[in-house]
């Protein structure tokens, strides 16, 4: 049971660079979504995405990227590294067209921007 | 108010205890209530969803008042696996709509 599945695990960059944080289901989950959790704080959703081909802002969408170009994968993408993006990344997915369903999330990408 | 706001502990009992957390909310137009886990370093998992009739799994216990907008989870009979994070989740709005955590109230269970 794959569920959500994020990669990579850890990631240090250096001010500037980019890179994409890749994630995938195979629930056939149609809404997904990426979060960031700093240290002693609650998750910021950064965007989401109710099916392919659609995506939304979240609270935090500044300086990141997202597409969802299948129901099974949705790629975040950081353009300019910055500092204040060190963080934890979760990604979620959840068969919802109600917000009554749970949502499942990956084990998280520990990125540190230095 | 904040939009979900929790206590955030530590929250330090014994083993066999019975604690309880609370939340409350801000959008009375909330429909969905959740309560999370998350353990050190983990990524969040669903406990139990809170229902408005109140519901019960296990030792488990979730309440939902929505007079006064706040849920609550009662843990009964602690154990040592019980330590975590346990995170208040609400959506924004009535229908579809994204969800809202809370920081999270942190427990702490000894021998």
């Amino acid at each position: 049971n794959a569920g959500v599945t994020q990669t990579p695990k850890f990631r240090i960059l250096k001010i500037g660079q980019s890179m994409t944080l890749q994630c995938a289901q195979d629930m056939n989950h149609n809404y997904m979504y990426w979060y960031r959790q700093d240290p002693g704080m609650g998750l910021k959703l950064i965007y989401y995405s109710v099916g392919a081909g659609i995506t939304d802002k979240g609270e935090v969408p500044n300086g990141y990227n997202v597409s969802r170009s299948t129901t099974e994968d949705f790629p975040l993408r950081l353009e300019l590294a910055a500092p204040s993006q060190t963080s934890v990344y979760f990604c979620a997915s959840s068969y919802a067209e109600y917000s009554n369903q749970p949502q499942h999330f990956g084990d998280g990408t520990r990125l540190s921007i230095l | 108010r904040k939009e979900v706001e929790q206590d955030p502990g530590p929250f330090n009992v014994p083993e066999g205890a019975t604690v309880a957390f609370n939340c409350t909310y801000s959008n009375s137009a909330s429909q969905s209530f959740f309560w999370y886990r998350q353990d050190c370093r983990k990524e969040p998992k669903l406990l139990m969803s809170v229902y408005s009739s109140g519901n019960e799994d296990g030792r488990f216990t979730a309440q939902l008042n929505r007079a006064s907008q706040y849920i609550s989870l009662l843990i009964r009979d602690s154990k040592l696996s019980d330590s975590a994070t346990y995170l208040c989740v609400v959506n924004k709005d009535s229908g579809y709509s994204t969800l809202t955590f809370g920081k999270g109230t942190m427990l702490l269970v000894s021998p």
